[in-house]
């Protein structure tokens, strides 16, 4: 398993959708994960840190999976400026943060 | 006062040529780093400085070599540029070892 897997998408959803992206990690050890979010062109900027079993701000919800290894981040309500690259970071070990290839969403009017 | 701050933010340049890369942070943190993310988006670490001290180098070419003056400021000279460098460089800080990362704008290097 690759350190970190993200489904690359694109995920094209209508305005007010919910959408879910999965990102599986291979290091049972890491305690933090992090969801970024990277617009077309820019730097990624940091969304949300989950650090037990979930995280909630707002419309967006992340959850980790210990047992299986995988975090999710659930986006309710789906906005036009939702629209991006949303990649997810996992601590692993000694090194710094690994980044996915990211998850790209599309959200339509 | 941008928290992180990269210059150039372009740099167009032939194969061969050196150029450099700088990076500052006014947020007081100790570790620096910078990322390669590559034409498929991949964004990949290459260096990690805590405190002026060298802590990550992942199989980075020694064509590569970053410089830290402080703590605050992190420098990337790169030799020789091949083709294959194009990319965008990102800078970032953090707190602590490996904590949330603060990126810069990102450096668009174009080597022809």
């Amino acid at each position: 398993r690759k350190e970190v897997e993200q489904d690359p998408g694109p995920f094209n959803v209508p305005e007010g959708a919910t959408v879910a992206f999965n990102c599986t990690y291979s290091n049972s050890a890491s305690q933090s994960f992090f969801w970024y979010r990277q617009d077309c062109r820019k730097e990624p900027k940091l969304l949300m840190s989950v650090y037990s079993s979930g995280n909630e701000d707002g419309r967006f919800t992340a959850q980790l999976n210990r047992a299986s290894q995988y975090i999710s981040l659930l986006i309710r309500d789906s906005k036009l400026s939702d629209s991006a690259t949303y990649l997810c970071v996992v601590p692993s070990g000694n090194t710094p943060l690994v980044f996915g290839k990211g998850t790209r969403l599309s959200v339509i009017a | 006062d941008t928290a992180v701050s990269q210059t150039p933010k372009y740099l167009v340049t032939q194969m061969g040529n050196d150029k450099s890369i700088k990076c500052e942070q006014n947020l007081g943190h100790d570790t620096m780093y910078w990322y390669k993310q590559d034409s498929k988006k991949f964004l990949k670490i290459m260096f990690s400085y805590n405190n002026k001290e060298l802590i990550i180098n992942e199989t980075v070419p020694n064509r590569f070599s970053p410089k830290s003056p402080d703590k605050a400021h992190l420098n990337l000279h790169i030799n020789s540029l091949e083709l294959g460098d194009s990319a965008v460089y990102f800078c970032a800080s953090s707190v602590r070892r490996f904590g949330e990362l603060f990126f810069g704008e990102g450096s668009r290097l174009t080597v022809l």
